[in-house]
């Protein structure tokens, strides 16, 4: 079973900031990683899809990059409608995992 | 426009039994697989089940082997996850969404269904 730890557990910035979130899976993924987004009462929303790539309509501020064990997700400058909890998945293998969260609050 | 409604969420009590359902609109949903992923109150994601588009291939979290069952019926347009000997930490609410293991952004999920197993 693979286990994703994601870092920091909180993230407290101000709008305008840069947040870099942190995803390392206990064994390689290669580049099958996502990145969500989820706000109070929601369901979750797709942001970054292969490691890296956007999904549609997502922000150009957002982006993703790694592969392997290692994994980030960046807002470039946040925006007030950003401060969420963010979550990364693994799909490549079974059983399917995700990250235990990271919450971005404002500061 | 996409929807995925589930519904049959509600209280149960422990070792009980229950059936969500989850039609499917808007989209070939005979084609996608589709999973079921569940949030408990005040806690992260947790995958749960996912079905292959033709429903022969089923796959399991440990915490709910043998326990639950997902299945399909690609003539309804409809997920279903069988729930049975449920648990007070199976409180949660009970998301489906289409599963696409990689090159897609599509991304479809339900509104979620809340099932609560307490006596």
């Amino acid at each position: 079973e693979i286990v994703l730890t994601q870092s920091p557990a909180t993230l407290s910035l101000s709008p305008g900031e840069r947040a870099t979130l942190s995803c390392r899976a206990s064994q390689s993924v290669r580049s099958y990683l996502a990145w969500y987004q989820q706000k109070p009462g929601q369901a979750p929303r797709l942001l970054i899809y292969d490691a890296s790539s956007r999904a549609t309509g997502i922000p150009a501020r957002f982006s993703g990059s790694g592969s392997g064990t290692d994994f980030t997700l960046t807002i470039s400058s946040l925006e007030p409608e950003d401060f969420a909890v963010y979550y990364c998945q693994q799909r490549s293998d079974w059983p399917l995992s995700f990250g235990g969260g990271t919450n971005v609050e404002i500061k | 426009e996409v929807q995925l409604v589930e519904s049959g969420g509600g209280l149960v009590q422990p070792g009980g039994s229950l059936r969500l359902s989850c039609p499917a609109s808007g989209f070939t949903f005979s084609s996608y697989a589709m999973s079921w992923v569940r949030q408990g109150p005040g806690r992260g994601l947790e995958w749960v089940s996912t079905i292959s588009s033709s429903g022969v291939g089923t796959y399991y979290a440990d915490s709910v082997k043998g326990r639950f069952t997902i299945s399909r019926d690609n003539s309804k347009n409809t997920l279903y996850l069988q729930m049975n000997s449920l648990r007070a930490e199976d409180t949660a609410v009970y998301y489906c969404a289409i599963y696409i293991q990689t090159g897609s952004n599509e991304d479809y999920w339900g509104q979620g269904t809340l099932v609560t197993v307490s006596s």
